[in-house]
């Protein structure tokens, strides 16, 4: 999961292994949320989102699932690939108000 | 292809200079977003702007202006740059309200010695 503090969580997996990317969003009435990837040096680049009335949503390769019960999102990277190595946040938004976590350091081996 | 791009990408200043950062972005979107990112810490939001001559403060306002004369660009000028001030900056823009995706920047990384 995600927590703001000087050292990133991270999450090491294997080529062609699934990740699963936590998140624990802190507002309740947030009614949208994007997952965003970071590679170094680079902008965030957008993955996928979800609006609070759905709790899943699949693009290509990845699933975001939304638990609004206990306020948790979760990214899922099918068949990683070196090209997944990165860093992911998620984002919440209440009133045009977008909140952003601190990330998870994805690495993948070879 | 529509973008959006910030200069200068590397900043070195010195304490009490002013520094302004460019952003340009040509989606024609109305909403433009300055953002910092320091190691450890999700993106924190300092300006924004939902359209020309409309300008926001976000939570880290304290020593950063921002002033939207047209719908392409938002420039970030710090007034007295401060060491705490050394951090890398995003610029984003959006569509619309209602939160949704914001198209980011390349980044700058600002160094104030």
């Amino acid at each position: 999961g995600e927590s703001v503090g000087l050292h990133l969580p991270t999450l090491s997996v294997q080529e062609g292994d699934n990740s699963i990317i936590n998140c624990a969003y802190s507002n309740s009435a947030s009614d949208y949320f994007i997952w965003y990837k970071q590679e170094s040096g680079k902008g965030p680049q957008f993955i996928i989102d979800i609006r609070s009335n759905m709790d899943k949503r699949q693009g290509q390769r990845v699933t975001v699932l939304l638990n609004k019960t206990v306020k948790h999102l979760s990214l899922q990277i099918a068949a990683t690939q070196p090209g997944d190595s990165a860093v992911y946040f998620c984002a919440e938004n209440e009133d045009n108000d977008m909140r952003f976590g601190a990330g998870t350091r994805l690495t993948v081996k070879p | 292809d529509a973008e959006i791009t910030q200069s200068p990408r590397h900043k070195i200043t010195e304490t009490g200079r002013q520094v302004t950062l460019a952003c340009h972005q040509t989606w024609n979107h109305n909403n433009m977003f300055w953002y910092r990112q320091d190691l450890g810490h999700g993106l924190r939001l300092i300006h924004y702007s939902y359209g020309v001559q409309d300008t926001n403060k976000g939570e880290v306002s304290d020593g950063y202006s921002v002033s939207r004369s047209n719908t392409e660009d938002l420039p970030l000028t710090l007034e007295s740059a401060a060491s705490s001030q050394t951090s890398v900056y995003f610029c984003a823009s959006s569509q619309a309200t209602g939160g949704l995706e914001q198209f980011f920047g390349p980044g700058t990384r600002l160094t104030v010695l």
